[in-house]
Protein backbone atom coordinates (compact mmCIF):
# COMPACT_ATOMS: atom_id res chain seq x y z
CA UNK A 1 0.00 0.00 0.00
CA UNK A 2 1.05 3.52 -0.73
CA UNK A 3 0.65 6.33 1.57
CA UNK A 4 1.50 10.92 0.92
CA UNK A 5 2.24 12.70 3.68
CA UNK A 6 1.90 16.55 3.39
CA UNK A 7 3.69 17.75 5.89
CA UNK A 8 1.93 21.31 5.86
CA UNK A 9 -2.00 21.98 5.90
CA UNK A 10 -0.90 25.78 5.29
CA UNK A 11 1.88 27.89 3.56
CA UNK A 12 1.40 31.74 4.49
CA UNK A 13 4.46 33.72 2.18
CA UNK A 14 4.44 37.40 0.60
CA UNK A 15 4.16 37.58 -3.48
CA UNK A 16 7.64 37.61 -4.92
CA UNK A 17 9.24 35.04 -2.40
CA UNK A 18 10.42 31.60 -2.82
CA UNK A 19 8.25 28.80 -1.76
CA UNK A 20 8.53 25.33 -0.89
CA UNK A 21 5.02 22.48 -0.32
CA UNK A 22 6.72 19.70 1.33
CA UNK A 23 5.53 16.11 0.09
CA UNK A 24 6.68 12.81 1.71
CA UNK A 25 5.66 9.36 0.03
CA UNK A 26 5.64 5.39 1.19
CA UNK A 27 5.32 2.43 -1.06
CA UNK A 28 6.96 -0.62 -1.21
CA UNK A 29 7.63 -0.09 -5.45
CA UNK A 30 8.46 2.29 -7.62
CA UNK A 31 5.77 4.81 -7.65
CA UNK A 32 4.99 7.50 -10.16
CA UNK A 33 4.85 10.95 -8.48
CA UNK A 34 2.62 14.10 -9.13
CA UNK A 35 1.50 17.23 -8.10
CA UNK A 36 -2.28 19.25 -8.53
CA UNK A 37 -3.25 22.44 -8.21
CA UNK A 38 -7.03 23.02 -7.05
CA UNK A 39 -7.99 26.50 -7.20
CA UNK A 40 -11.50 27.51 -5.54
CA UNK A 41 -14.60 25.68 -7.05
CA UNK A 42 -13.00 24.32 -9.28
CA UNK A 43 -11.53 20.81 -10.14
CA UNK A 44 -7.75 19.56 -10.10
CA UNK A 45 -4.91 20.21 -12.50
CA UNK A 46 -2.13 18.40 -13.22
CA UNK A 47 1.31 20.77 -12.47
CA UNK A 48 3.88 18.52 -12.96
CA UNK A 49 4.67 14.70 -12.87
CA UNK A 50 7.99 12.70 -12.20
CA UNK A 51 7.70 9.17 -14.14
CA UNK A 52 11.27 8.31 -14.56
CA UNK A 53 14.47 9.63 -15.69
CA UNK A 54 15.68 13.31 -14.48
CA UNK A 55 14.58 13.35 -10.51
CA UNK A 56 14.00 17.48 -11.61
CA UNK A 57 11.06 17.65 -13.15
CA UNK A 58 9.27 21.10 -14.64
CA UNK A 59 6.06 21.98 -14.74
CA UNK A 60 3.45 24.74 -15.17
CA UNK A 61 3.31 28.19 -13.83
CA UNK A 62 7.07 28.28 -12.81
CA UNK A 63 6.49 25.15 -10.55
CA UNK A 64 9.39 22.61 -10.28
CA UNK A 65 9.92 18.81 -8.12
CA UNK A 66 12.62 17.03 -7.25
CA UNK A 67 12.26 13.52 -6.67
CA UNK A 68 14.40 12.55 -4.00
CA UNK A 69 14.06 8.17 -3.92
CA UNK A 70 16.38 7.99 -0.63
CA UNK A 71 14.41 10.47 1.49
CA UNK A 72 11.03 9.53 -0.34
CA UNK A 73 10.07 12.83 -0.93
CA UNK A 74 8.70 14.73 -3.72
CA UNK A 75 8.59 18.68 -3.06
CA UNK A 76 7.18 21.43 -4.77
CA UNK A 77 8.94 24.63 -5.55
CA UNK A 78 8.65 28.20 -7.32
CA UNK A 79 11.14 30.77 -7.03
CA UNK A 80 9.11 33.49 -6.92
CA UNK A 81 5.01 33.36 -6.10
CA UNK A 82 2.28 35.43 -7.25
CA UNK A 83 -1.32 36.11 -5.63
CA UNK A 84 -2.70 33.86 -8.56
CA UNK A 85 -0.82 30.88 -7.07
CA UNK A 86 -3.28 30.77 -3.84
CA UNK A 87 -4.79 27.44 -4.07
CA UNK A 88 -5.00 24.25 -2.79
CA UNK A 89 -2.01 21.69 -3.29
CA UNK A 90 -1.98 18.05 -3.90
CA UNK A 91 0.93 15.51 -3.83
CA UNK A 92 -0.35 11.96 -5.33
CA UNK A 93 1.70 8.82 -5.34
CA UNK A 94 0.80 5.96 -8.16
CA UNK A 95 2.04 2.13 -7.81
CA UNK A 96 4.77 1.71 -10.67
CA UNK A 97 4.39 -2.01 -10.62
CA UNK A 98 0.68 -1.99 -10.97
CA UNK A 99 0.32 -0.13 -13.93
CA UNK A 100 -2.38 1.54 -13.05
CA UNK A 101 -2.11 5.01 -12.86
CA UNK A 102 -4.31 5.46 -9.79
CA UNK A 103 -3.13 8.14 -7.94
CA UNK A 104 -3.08 8.33 -3.75
CA UNK A 105 -3.31 11.89 -2.75
CA UNK A 106 -2.57 13.98 0.37
CA UNK A 107 -4.35 15.52 2.06
CA UNK A 108 -3.59 18.92 0.73
CA UNK A 109 -1.39 22.25 1.27
CA UNK A 110 -3.18 25.11 1.56
CA UNK A 111 -0.81 28.24 -0.38
CA UNK A 112 -1.66 31.37 1.11
CA UNK A 113 0.03 34.19 -1.04
CA UNK A 114 0.23 37.55 0.73
CA UNK A 115 0.32 41.44 -1.39
CA UNK B 1 -11.77 21.60 -27.58
CA UNK B 2 -14.39 20.42 -24.14
CA UNK B 3 -12.76 19.56 -21.06
CA UNK B 4 -14.58 17.67 -18.92
CA UNK B 5 -18.15 18.32 -17.63
CA UNK B 6 -20.13 17.08 -15.15
CA UNK B 7 -23.45 17.97 -13.76
CA UNK B 8 -25.55 19.24 -11.62
CA UNK B 9 -22.70 21.31 -10.04
CA UNK B 10 -24.68 21.56 -6.98
CA UNK B 11 -26.99 18.93 -5.12
CA UNK B 12 -29.27 18.58 -2.20
CA UNK B 13 -30.77 15.20 -1.26
CA UNK B 14 -31.67 13.81 2.50
CA UNK B 15 -30.61 10.49 4.19
CA UNK B 16 -32.29 7.52 2.68
CA UNK B 17 -32.22 8.52 -1.04
CA UNK B 18 -30.52 7.76 -4.13
CA UNK B 19 -28.78 10.04 -6.53
CA UNK B 20 -26.84 10.00 -9.90
CA UNK B 21 -23.85 12.65 -11.04
CA UNK B 22 -22.75 12.73 -14.28
CA UNK B 23 -19.71 13.22 -16.35
CA UNK B 24 -18.83 13.40 -20.28
CA UNK B 25 -14.60 13.31 -20.38
CA UNK B 26 -12.26 15.51 -22.45
CA UNK B 27 -13.11 14.71 -25.90
CA UNK B 28 -11.02 11.81 -27.26
CA UNK B 29 -10.63 10.41 -23.67
CA UNK B 30 -12.15 6.73 -23.21
CA UNK B 31 -11.75 5.63 -19.34
CA UNK B 32 -13.02 7.82 -17.01
CA UNK B 33 -12.68 8.06 -13.56
CA UNK B 34 -14.57 9.13 -10.04
CA UNK B 35 -13.08 10.32 -6.75
CA UNK B 36 -15.18 11.59 -3.50
CA UNK B 37 -13.33 14.66 -2.18
CA UNK B 38 -14.69 15.45 1.39
CA UNK B 39 -13.95 18.77 2.96
CA UNK B 40 -10.27 19.34 4.02
CA UNK B 41 -8.85 15.99 2.75
CA UNK B 42 -7.41 14.82 -0.52
CA UNK B 43 -9.46 12.87 -3.57
CA UNK B 44 -9.95 9.29 -2.86
CA UNK B 45 -10.39 6.88 -5.56
CA UNK B 46 -13.68 5.59 -5.78
CA UNK B 47 -13.86 3.30 -9.49
CA UNK B 48 -12.66 3.84 -13.02
CA UNK B 49 -14.45 2.72 -16.00
CA UNK B 50 -13.12 1.68 -19.53
CA UNK B 51 -14.82 0.06 -22.16
CA UNK B 52 -18.33 0.44 -20.75
CA UNK B 53 -17.06 -1.84 -17.36
CA UNK B 54 -15.31 -1.15 -13.83
CA UNK B 55 -11.79 -2.27 -14.20
CA UNK B 56 -10.72 -0.93 -10.68
CA UNK B 57 -12.65 0.16 -7.38
CA UNK B 58 -11.12 1.84 -4.32
CA UNK B 59 -12.57 1.08 -0.95
CA UNK B 60 -16.23 2.20 -1.62
CA UNK B 61 -19.14 0.45 -0.27
CA UNK B 62 -21.87 -1.70 -2.94
CA UNK B 63 -24.08 1.70 -2.34
CA UNK B 64 -21.36 3.58 -4.82
CA UNK B 65 -22.15 2.20 -8.56
CA UNK B 66 -21.55 3.18 -11.89
CA UNK B 67 -21.88 3.08 -15.79
CA UNK B 68 -20.45 3.64 -18.96
CA UNK B 69 -22.47 4.75 -21.92
CA UNK B 70 -20.78 3.54 -25.27
CA UNK B 71 -19.94 7.70 -26.11
CA UNK B 72 -17.79 7.44 -23.12
CA UNK B 73 -19.44 9.66 -20.47
CA UNK B 74 -20.58 8.40 -16.98
CA UNK B 75 -22.54 8.16 -14.21
CA UNK B 76 -22.31 7.61 -10.87
CA UNK B 77 -24.66 6.30 -8.35
CA UNK B 78 -25.41 6.55 -5.16
CA UNK B 79 -27.97 4.65 -2.89
CA UNK B 80 -28.99 4.88 0.85
CA UNK B 81 -27.55 8.62 1.37
CA UNK B 82 -25.76 8.98 4.66
CA UNK B 83 -24.83 12.56 5.84
CA UNK B 84 -20.79 11.02 5.14
CA UNK B 85 -21.75 10.83 1.58
CA UNK B 86 -21.44 14.99 1.39
CA UNK B 87 -18.48 15.58 -0.91
CA UNK B 88 -17.18 16.79 -4.03
CA UNK B 89 -17.18 14.29 -6.37
CA UNK B 90 -14.90 14.96 -9.11
CA UNK B 91 -14.31 13.14 -12.58
CA UNK B 92 -11.32 12.70 -14.04
CA UNK B 93 -10.83 11.42 -17.95
CA UNK B 94 -7.79 9.75 -19.72
CA UNK B 95 -6.53 7.52 -22.58
CA UNK B 96 -6.50 4.12 -21.74
CA UNK B 97 -2.95 3.70 -22.92
CA UNK B 98 -1.22 6.55 -21.18
CA UNK B 99 -3.41 6.85 -18.24
CA UNK B 100 -0.84 8.75 -16.01
CA UNK B 101 -2.55 12.05 -16.43
CA UNK B 102 -5.63 12.42 -15.97
CA UNK B 103 -7.86 15.75 -17.12
CA UNK B 104 -10.47 16.43 -13.81
CA UNK B 105 -13.73 18.36 -14.26
CA UNK B 106 -15.05 20.77 -11.77
CA UNK B 107 -17.21 18.78 -9.71
CA UNK B 108 -20.33 18.16 -8.41
CA UNK B 109 -21.01 19.27 -4.81
CA UNK B 110 -23.25 16.94 -2.90
CA UNK B 111 -24.91 17.98 0.50
CA UNK B 112 -26.55 15.24 2.46
CA UNK B 113 -28.57 16.32 5.19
Amino acid sequence: AQSVTQLDSQVPVFEEAPVELRCNYSSSVSVYLFWYVQYPNQGLQLLLKYLSGSTLVKGINGFEAEFNKSQTSFHLRKPSVHISDTAEYFCAVSDRAGGSYIPTFGRGTSLIVHP
Amino acid sequence: DAGVTQSPTHLIKTRGQQVTLRCSPKSGHDTVSWYQQALGQGPQFIFQYYEEEERQRGNFPDRFSGHQYPNYSSELNVNALLLGDSALYLCASSLEEGTDTQYFGPGTRLTVL
